[in-house]
């Protein structure tokens, strides 16, 4: 079964700009979650989104975004770049059921902003 | 609020020496908690996951445990290639499935 997939890898962009991530799930897995990955920060909570809907959000501002598409595809936009959002944007697949969801990861969008 | 605290940040061994990494954690009532192995510039790599206390876990040379308030993830006769950031995450009864990270420990294997 192939593992969660993330585009691209690495992303370098200047202040202002804006970028999208694309994340695909494991096949039959329906929820997408965001994490932004910093060395300060350590592993923050952006959103979840759960067959097309967002479910749960979390602490940033509205310059970031998401979707999920009917396929459970899923991406994130990142308006207004600042040079704080410099991380590794990690996106973790679930599959809903049973007592716990273990989330399995993709391997990281790098993003570095000038 | 849930919280996780991993300790120590950092660990440095010696190829072949024992270690344990600790885990403690205060969540209103626990689903599960998850151990993960992350690689400088990727993403997680899910290990275990605990259910209840006393519970145990083994892949090769880790071990997991988990009480109440704590798990330890015990690592024997370790080797370069076990060199990672190792993360806890604990997941709580009702509400969301979103789970809640620890900042990880850093263990570096000598060899």
């Amino acid at each position: 079964k192939a593992g969660v997939t993330q585009t691209p890898r690495y992303l370098i962009k200047t202040r202002g700009q804006q970028v999208t991530l694309s994340c695909s799930p494991i096949s039959g897995h329906r929820s997408v979650s965001w994490y932004q990955q910093t060395p300060g920060q350590g592993l923050q909570f952006l959103f979840e989104y759960f067959s097309e809907t967002q479910r749960n959000k979390g602490n940033f501002p509205g310059r970031f975004s998401g979707r999920q598409f009917s396929n459970s595809r899923s991406e994130m936009n990142v308006s207004t770049l600042e040079l704080g959002d410099s991380a590794l944007y990690l996106c973790a697949s679930t599959t809903i059921g049973g007592d716990t969801s273990e989330q399995f990861f993709g391997p990281g969008t790098r993003l570095t902003v000038l | 609020e849930d919280q996780v605290t991993q300790s120590p940040e950092a660990l440095r061994l010696q190829e072949g020496e024992s270690s344990s990494l600790n885990c403690s954690y205060t969540v209103s009532g626990l689903r599960g908690l998850f151990w993960y192995r992350q690689d400088p510039g990727k993403g997680p790599e899910f290990l275990f996951t605990l259910y209840s206390a006393g519970e145990e876990k083994e892949k090769e040379r880790l071990k997991a445990t988990l009480t109440k308030k704590e798990s330890f993830l015990h690592i024997t006769a370790p080797k370069p290639e076990d060199s990672a950031t190792y993360l806890c995450a604990v997941q709580a009864t009702g509400g969301s499935y979103i789970p809640t990270f620890g900042r990880g420990t850093s263990l570096i294997v000598h060899p």
